[in-house]
């Protein structure tokens, strides 16, 4: 596509239920890397693919999430058990060449989640 | 651990004036710091990439500079307009090929016509 596609673009869910949250990069882009992003503050890094494998997960913030990327191309970032905590925006990334000289990424709009 | 910083963290301003954003951050060995623009509802957008070999760009109305020693960068913003209002991120790309992104806390930008 154009551009990389988030959905849904927003989700409303009950405290304890079960999320999943979409990422549709750019076609052909290698590089995928989820960030979350509370209420006034700056994203923080989540967990970066490259390809199929996750090359680095150290941002996750516990064993409730987990993130998937089975043919390269669609992400899912999944979070169990959802806590009021949760909420906040989740932004999705991809570039074609992480390890090239521009380093350029291309950001998703979003995913709001709301843990209620 | 690499720490981001950027001050003001909001600025209100009248259209038409010059104005300049900071940011600062802990660990010079970086590959390239970016600004962003994030408008509500929307993505991010790239405004401007300097190379950790580069001092500055320049695209139109903006300028970034880029000081490793010190570990500084600015956003000089020229004749602000109401269309450049939102929130401006200082990002900050490791040397180790495909690693994170740093972003700072933002500085939350208001242009009054």
């Amino acid at each position: 596509g154009a551009g990389v596609s988030q959905t849904p673009s927003n989700k409303v869910t009950e405290k304890g239920k079960y999320v999943e949250l979409r990422c549709d990069p750019i076609s052909g882009h290698t590089a995928l890397y989820w960030y979350r992003q509370s209420l006034g503050q700056g994203p923080e890094f989540l967990i970066y693919f490259q390809g199929t494998g996750a090359a680095d997960d150290s941002g996750l913030p516990n064993d409730r999430f987990f993130a998937v990327r089975p043919e390269g191309s669609v992400s899912t970032l999944k979070i169990q058990r959802t806590e009021r905590g949760d909420s906040a925006v989740y932004l999705c990334a991809s570039s074609p060449d992480p390890t090239g000289t521009e380093r350029t990424y291309t950001f998703g709009s979003g995913t709001r989640l709301t843990v209620v | 651990k690499q720490e981001v910083t950027q001050i003001p963290a909001a600025l209100s301003v009248p259209e038409g004036e010059n104005l300049v954003l900071n940011c600062s951050f802990t660990d010079s060995a970086i590959y390239n710091l970016q600004w962003f623009r994030q408008d509500p509802g929307k993505g991010l957008t790239s405004l401007l990439l300097i190379q950790s070999s580069q001092r500055e760009q320049t695209s139109g109305r903006l300028n970034a500079s880029l000081d490793k020693s010190s570990g500084r960068s600015t956003l000089y913003i020229a004749a602000s307009q109401p269309g450049d209002s939102a929130t401006y991120l200082c990002v900050l790309t490791k040397r180790e090929a495909g690693n994170m992104l740093t972003f700072g806390g933002g500085t939350r930008l208001m242009v009054k016509p």
